[in-house]
């Protein structure tokens, strides 16, 4: 275990649906990821979150909206989603915002949209 | 745009190969190069990083080199063993901090 735990581990959702994804990570950590992994492509960051401050947003659609209460929570809700956006989320922490070569990942979300 | 390429994508071997994995990377100004694991229904988990001031980090049975002026990367992986088949993912960290990664070599050891 690594420190950070992601619910739900697999989510089917309609293109008409709303759920989120939650991250919480338990290492005293002040930056937060959210990452998506297509298959056989790279791990694509979309999301970073500094002392709960969003700061990057990797050009993703609305349809992704993350929050951050807290340094500890993270969340991504979706809606509308469409079937490209099948993949596994992944979301990761670090120390702080200057040890992003620190990184400790969660195991992900296997999301199917159907 | 810095690009991550891996090869193989993916590769089968018997218990007990010497094998090596390559990454490549586009641009050199690079802060360092990470190696990670990536198990099935689990995350990414540090193998080795390797700074941009040195040519090569081991632990255990593993060795990572760094040639960052050719934008060259490799794992090398010796003796390997059923407990290795996993997904080995190659990252680097650019300036402005951020990762970026390729899309892996799956690797299976068949005992």
């Amino acid at each position: 275990e690594t420190g950070v735990t992601q619910t739900p581990r697999h989510l089917v959702m309609g293109m008409t649906n709303k759920k989120s994804l939650k991250c919480e990570q338990h290492l005293g950590h002040n930056a937060m990821y959210w990452y998506k992994q297509s298959a056989k492509k790279p791990l694509e960051l979309m999301f970073v979150y500094n002392f709960k401050e969003q700061t990057e947003n990797n050009s993703v659609p609305s349809r992704f909206s993350p929050e951050c209460p807290n340094s500890s929570h993270l969340f991504l809700h979706l809606h509308t989603l469409q079937p490209e956006d099948s993949a596994l989320y992944l979301c990761a922490s670090s120390p702080s915002p200057d040890t992003y070569y620190e990184q400790y990942f969660g195991p992900g979300t296997r999301l199917t949209v159907t | 745009k810095q690009e991550v390429t891996q090869i193989p994508a993916a590769l089968s071997v018997p218990e007990g190969e010497n094998l090596v994995l390559n990454c490549s990377f586009t641009d050199s100004a690079i802060y360092n190069l990470q190696w990670f694991r990536q198990d099935p229904g689990k995350g990414l988990t540090s193998l080795l990083l390797i700074q941009s001031s040195q040519r090569e980090q081991t632990s255990g049975r593993l060795n990572a080199s760094l040639d960052k002026s050719s934008g060259r990367s490799t794992l090398y992986i010796a003796a390997s063993q059923p407990g290795d088949s996993a997904t080995y993912l190659c990252a680097v960290e650019e300036y402005g901090n951020k990762l970026v990664f390729g899309a892996g070599t799956i690797l299976r050891v068949k005992s």
